[in-house]
């Protein structure tokens, strides 16, 4: 059973392009959650999905962010229009059904996101 | 404000000795707090769960306690090992249980 899959690793945009970052969760997982790590900060909590449904966005920034996590394929974050400061660390994390966030998210490698 | 404070200095302890990481958060409360491993370049690994109505928590070197009075959590690893060196990060669910909050994280670095 492979574990959360992020792709890719590593990802440089210049000022301006879109920035698409892409999560498999873990088998059977239906509930996806996007984090940022800013260095030398914790990880901040950004979106809450379910598949087709976007459950919590509250850390989303208003403009340029948007997230889904369509009914086949991979949970998609994306960034338009990236800014020096949208470099960072993203990382994705999984859980099987919601109640489950009780017990342990499983993440990923993340997707490290350099704006040049 | 909420905030979930760890020691943002590094902790070093020589191989052997005992870790003790510190947890505190406030205007929170949490049924649950998580602690989780990251190592450079990687996710976060979990490694322990606590309810609000446990007091401790143990698996294998590592033990957690969670005074919900205090509101304080300490982790703590025994017979530290050179391969324990990482940080480590406490989670709290909020927000409804939809999401888990994190502290800043604390690097532990054992040392021979």
């Amino acid at each position: 059973n492979a574990g959360v899959m992020q792709n890719p690793r590593h990802l440089v945009r210049r000022r301006g392009q879109e920035a698409r970052l892409r999560c498999s969760p873990m088998k059977g997982h239906s509930h996806v959650y996007w984090y940022r790590q800013l260095p030398e900060e914790g990880l901040k909590f950004m979106v809450y999905l379910q598949k087709e449904n976007i459950i919590d966005e509250s850390g989303m920034p208003k403009e340029r962010f948007s997230a889904e996590f369509p009914k086949e394929g991979p949970s998609i974050l994306r960034i338009q229009q990236v800014v020096r400061g949208d470099s960072a660390a993203y990382f994705c994390a999984s859980s099987p059904h919601e109640a489950d966030m009780n017990t342990e998210a499983f993440f990923g490698q993340g997707t490290r996101l350099t704006v040049v | 404000s909420q905030k979930i404070e760890q020691n943002s200095e590094a902790l070093n302890i020589q191989e052997g000795k005992t870790a003790t990481l510190t947890c505190n958060y406030t205007n929170y409360s949490p049924a649950y707090l998580q602690w989780y491993r990251q190592d450079p370049g990687r996710g976060p690994v979990f490694l322990l769960l606590i309810r609000e109505n446990e007091k401790e928590k143990r698996k294998e070197r590592l033990k957690v306690t969670f005074d919900t009075t205090l509101k304080q959590s300490l982790f703590h690893i025994t017979a530290s090992q050179p391969a324990d060196s990482a940080t480590y990060l406490c989670a709290l669910l909020t927000g409804g249980g939809n999401k888990l909050t994190f502290g800043t994280g604390t690097q532990l670095k054992v040392e021979l």
